[in-house]
């Protein structure tokens, strides 16, 4: 089974910093590389996507950073708020496959005031 | 607008008693998914629907069984519960056949004694 995997396990950060969590694949034919946010009793939300014809997507606070020649992906969070507070999975498969995705073991992000 | 309906929300069982893990979106969207969620290992696909009448195999589909309904219910079934089975188990739906899953329900909490 492909691993996908991600590091660290634990953030701690304080409020307007940056938050880094990074992950590694193994698979070259990958080319779907999500991040997912999920809050404590909730289920996961689709987060920020990249695929790799680009090496950066920003969307508003997130940021995606892709090194395909590494086999590597991350995920920045500039100003880090409070409300970041979250644990984040990131995830790697084939695109036009659906139900081919694999997850990474997530990160506990705390953002202290 | 409700998006992906899980039902029960907690649930114990004993060792060998069976139930039905309820699904339900109301976004028309094609594909949906049943993964469960252990602590350290993320997220792992159990099984699959990429359109209504066809069901696939994920990472652990041993010891579940799934029924796609009809287009909006996608079903999770333990004929006969394990302690092993015990997990946060999350439903997922995306709306293309190929499309990776976007939109995750809130999860049942299932313990076997």
């Amino acid at each position: 089974q492909q691993q996908v995997k991600q590091s660290p396990q634990s953030l701690i950060v304080q409020k307007g910093g940056i938050s880094i969590i990074n992950c590694a694949y193994e698979n070259t034919a990958f080319d779907y590389f999500p991040w997912y946010q999920q809050f404590p009793g909730k289920g996961p939300a689709l987060l920020i996507a990249i695929r790799p014809d680009v090496s950066e997507k920003k969307e508003g606070r997130f940021t995606i950073s892709f090194n395909k020649s590494a086999k590597q992906f991350s995920l920045h969070i500039m100003d880090s708020q409070p409300g970041d507070s979250a644990t984040y999975f990131c995830a790697a498969g084939p695109y036009n496959q659906g139900g081919k995705l694999i997850f990474g073991q997530g990160t506990e992000l705390s953002v202290k005031p | 607008n409700a998006g992906v309906t899980q039902t029960p929300k907690f649930q114990v069982l004993k060792t060998g008693q069976s139930m039905t893990l309820q699904c339900a979106q109301d976004m028309n969207h094609n594909s949906m998914y049943w993964y469960r969620q252990d602590p350290g290992m993320g997220l792992r696909l159990i099984y699959y629907s990429a359109s209504e009448g066809t069901t696939d195999k994920g990472e652990v589909p041993n010891g579940y069984n799934v029924s796609r309904l009809n287009k909006r219910e996608f079903s999770l079934r333990l004929e006969s519960a394990a302690p092993s089975q015990t997990s946060v188990y999350f439903c997922a739906s995306s709306p293309g056949q190929s499309n990776q899953p976007q939109h995750f329900g809130d999860g049942t909490r299932l313990s076997i004694l």
